[in-house]
């Protein structure tokens, strides 16, 4: 069974530049959640979808994040315009409803960006 | 609502020895789950042990158990027989099972960095 998919998996981009992450949660998980993980910060969560529909988006750190979920099988997190201090890794992470099959919450391999 | 702490930034563990790496949380709920995963260099994030907190027994994977203390709020990750490969850094992490949607997400602690010397 694939796990969670995350596109791409490295990125360099300009300062100035829209960035676009992509995720494929694994088939069947109700919840879909973007983290960020930065050395000063930790992981720190950004949104969360349940059932395609966003649920808490009060990490996203200002108008330049957004995050779509147009279908249960794909998700992006988009940045326009990209600022140095957005290099991070980003994780995808996807779970089955929260009730059921052990609350775990399974995470892609992290998209790496860096702006400059 | 609810906070995980890891106090300890860094340990560290002789090969083929075993290793304690301690949390604490902190809530109001009774009806909650509990993870450890393991962050190797690649970043990415492995889910180690999880523990549902209305069982009483502490749960058990290979080399990998935790002592789950409900009432001291106390989630500690034990790690037997240690490999170089369990260098990683580990984060221990909080999950509501109170109903859905707001209280779906998982919180972490700050993790700590584990290095196992040959």
């Amino acid at each position: 069974d694939a796990g969670v998919i995350q596109s791409p998996r490295h990125e360099v981009t300009e300062m100035g530049q829209e960035v676009t992450l992509r995720c494929k949660p694994i088939s069947g998980h109700d919840y879909l959640f973007w983290y960020r993980q930065t050395m000063m910060r930790g992981l720190e969560l950004l949104i969360y979808f349940n059932n395609n529909v966003p649920i808490d988006d009060s990490g996203m750190p200002e108008d330049r994040f957004s995050a779509k979920m147009p279908n249960a099988s794909f998700s992006t997190l988009k940045i326009q315009p990209s600022e140095p201090r957005d290099s991070a890794v980003y994780f995808c992470a996807s779970s089955p409803d929260s009730i059921h099959s052990g609350n775990t919450i399974y995470f892609g391999e992290g998209s790496w960006l860096t702006v400059v | 609502a609810q906070t995980v702490t890891q106090s300890q930034p860094e340990m560290s563990v002789q090969e083929a020895e075993t290793v304690t790496l301690s949390c604490t949380y902190d809530t109001s709920e009774s009806d909650y789950y509990l993870f450890w995963y393991k962050q190797p260099p690649s970043r990415q994030m492995i889910l180690v042990i999880r523990q549902e907190a209305y069982k009483q027994q502490n749960a058990t994977e290979n080399r990998f158990s935790v002592n789950f203390q409900k009432a001291a709020k106390s989630f500690s990750l034990k790690i037997s027989d240690s490999q170089l490969g369990d260098a990683a850094m580990y984060f221990c992490a909080y999950r509501s099972g109170v109903g859905t949607g707001a209280n779906s997400k998982l919180t972490f602690g700050k993790g700590i960095t584990l290095s196992v010397r040959p």
